[in-house]
C-alpha cells in the first residue's frame, strides 16, 4: 500500500523560507521510473505543480515560481523535500506530494492528504 | 507553457444521468493526459491516465477519449459519490498543467 504524508509550519511570514517534507511508504525512489511530485492548490482554486525528483536524483521545477524552489530527497528514510524561498501571501496553499512513475512514467497516482501552508505577518 | 482550457466550470446532472467533461490543451499533447476527482477536503484522485487507460479501482462508468488537443471525461450513470471538481492534466511536456477545474452538482 502506497502513502504519502506532506508536514510544513503551519504559518510562517512573509520574506520566510517554506521547508515541506514528503514522508512516504510502500515504493522507494532508489527504484528505477520512481519519482515524487510537488503541488499546491489555494483554497477554492486550482492545482498548480511545482516541482519533481526521479530516482536518478533528475529534477525538474516551474520556472513561474523562478529560482525558489529547490526540491531533494533522502533516499534512506524515505523522504522528499521541498524548499520555497522568499514566501508571500500568495503562496498561501495546501501543498500536496505525489508518487511518479505508476502506472505510467509522468503520472501522478498517489497523493498525500496535504498540508496547509499559511503566510501571514 | 502548455495551456489547458477546462469547460463547463461547473455542472448540475441528475442520478443516472450521462455526463461530459471536456480539456482542450493549447498544442498537441500526444495523450499525455490525466483525470483526477477531487473531493471537498480530500486530495486528488487519480482517475484516467495516457487520456483513455482506467487507474486501477476506479468505476468502469468513468471513461477518458480524445487525441491531439482535445479530450473529453465521461461518466456513465451518476452516482451521488462521483459528486466532486474534477481536473485535467497535461503531463506531456513541462511545466506540467492543470484545467481550472469542473464542480459537478446534483441536480
Amino acid at each position: 500500500q502506497v502513502t504519502l504524508k506532506e508536514s510544513g509550519p503551519g504559518i510562517l511570514q512573509p520574506s520566510q523560507t517554506l521547508s515541506l517534507t514528503c514522508t512516504f511508504s510502500g515504493f522507494s525512489l532508489s527504484t528505477y521510473g520512481m519519482g515524487v511530485g510537488w503541488i499546491r492548490q489555494p483554497s477554492g482554486k486550482g492545482l498548480e505543480w511545482l516541482a519533481n525528483i526521479w530516482w536518478d536524483d533528475d529534477k525538474y521545477y516551474n520556472p513561474s515560481l523562478k529560482n525558489r524552489l529547490t526540491i531533494s530527497k533522502d533516499t534512506s528514510n524515505n523522504q522528499a523535500f521541498l524548499k520555497i524561498t522568499n514566501v508571500d501571501t500568495a503562496d498561501t496553499a495546501t501543498y500536496y506530494c505525489a508518487r511518479m512513475g505508476y502506472p505510467g512514467p509522468y503520472v501522478m497516482d498517489a497523493w498525500g492528504q496535504g498540508a496547509s501552508v499559511t503566510v501571514s505577518s | 507553457d502548455i495551456q489547458m482550457t477546462q469547460s463547463p466550470a461547473s455542472l448540475s446532472a441528475s442520478l443516472g444521468e450521462t455526463v461530459t467533461i471536456e480539456c482542450r490543451a493549447s498544442e498537441d499533447i500526444y495523450n499525455g493526459l490525466a483525470w483526477y476527482q477531487q473531493k471537498p477536503g480530500k486530495s486528488p484522485q487519480l482517475l484516467i491516465y495516457n487520456a483513455n487507460s482506467l487507474h486501477t479501482g476506479v468505476p468502469s462508468r468513468f471513461s477518458g477519449s480524445g487525441s491531439g488537443t482535445q479530450y473529453s471525461l465521461k461518466i456513465n450513470s451518476l452516482q451521488s459519490e462521483d459528486v466532486a471538481s474534477y481536473f485535467c492534466q497535461q503531463y506531456y511536456n513541462y511545466p506540467y498543467t492543470f484545467g481550472a477545474g469542473t464542480k459537478l452538482e446534483l441536480k
